[in-house]
């Protein structure tokens, strides 16, 4: 089985930088997705991690290690539009996702 | 345009009936999903299928049933026999091949029984 952990809710200011841990224990990993949920929407793809690195799209960065089990997704210059859940995803052998609780941001002005 | 519809957006149900959620796909994903997700939560899957006239159970499949008759539909029927059915409702399709297999999902579907 799978397990995905990742903090419940994160407060910033607009124009700060939140950084976003998850941590997951798996039985088998085939890479490490981020959404992004508005409430009452769905997950939009936000990116995806299979490599140990950063990768870097635009004010969004997600860093993967897989010996530490460990993933963050990094969000700079936030806006008042960043306030959404961000999901953690972890996808296994098969392709299937399992994901985490979900961390809610709330950018504050 | 590609996408994956459901439908309907809202849907309310009296207790002990059977109700049947629709989910369509134009993208020509082999692989279809059905999650579940309750306020605060992550999502959880119901069930999934990776090929046409085949699907498997998810984690949390008890009082649901599903069929994949096509490649672009994979309804999901909500039984009588599920014991707590209000929750938000999501379908997503992904491609089989290789390694990368981004999840496409449609808007939702939020039931409520009455």
């Amino acid at each position: 089985g799978q397990n995905i952990d990742q903090p419940t809710e994160m407060t910033a200011t607009e124009g700060a930088i939140v950084q976003i841990n998850c941590t997951y224990q798996t039985s088998g990993f085939n890479g490490l997705f981020w959404y992004q949920q508005h409430a009452g929407e769905a997950p939009t793809f936000l990116s995806y991690n299979v490599l140990d690195g950063l990768e870097e799209k635009g004010r969004f960065s997600s860093f993967l290690s897989r010996s530490k089990g460990y993933s963050y997704l990094l969000l700079k210059e936030l806006q008042m539009k960043d306030s959404a859940s961000y999901l953690c995803a972890v996808s296994d052998s098969w392709g299937k996702l399992q994901f985490g609780a979900g961390t809610q941001v709330v950018v504050t002005p | 345009d590609g996408g994956i519809t459901q439908s309907p957006k809202y849907l309310f149900r009296k207790e002990g009936q059977n109700v049947t959620l629709s989910c369509e796909q134009n993208l020509n994903h082999d692989a279809m999903y059905w999650y579940r997700q309750d306020p605060g939560q992550g999502l959880r899957l119901i069930y999934y299928s990776q090929i046409v006239n085949d699907f498997q159970k998810g984690d949390i499949a008890e009082g649901y049933s599903v069929s994949r008759e096509k490649k672009e539909s994979f309804p999901l029927t909500v039984t009588s026999a599920q014991k707590n059915p209000t929750a938000f409702y999501l379908c997503a399709s992904s491609t089989t091949s290789g390694i990368y297999n981004e999840q496409f999902f449609g808007p939702g579907t939020r039931l409520t029984v009455l």
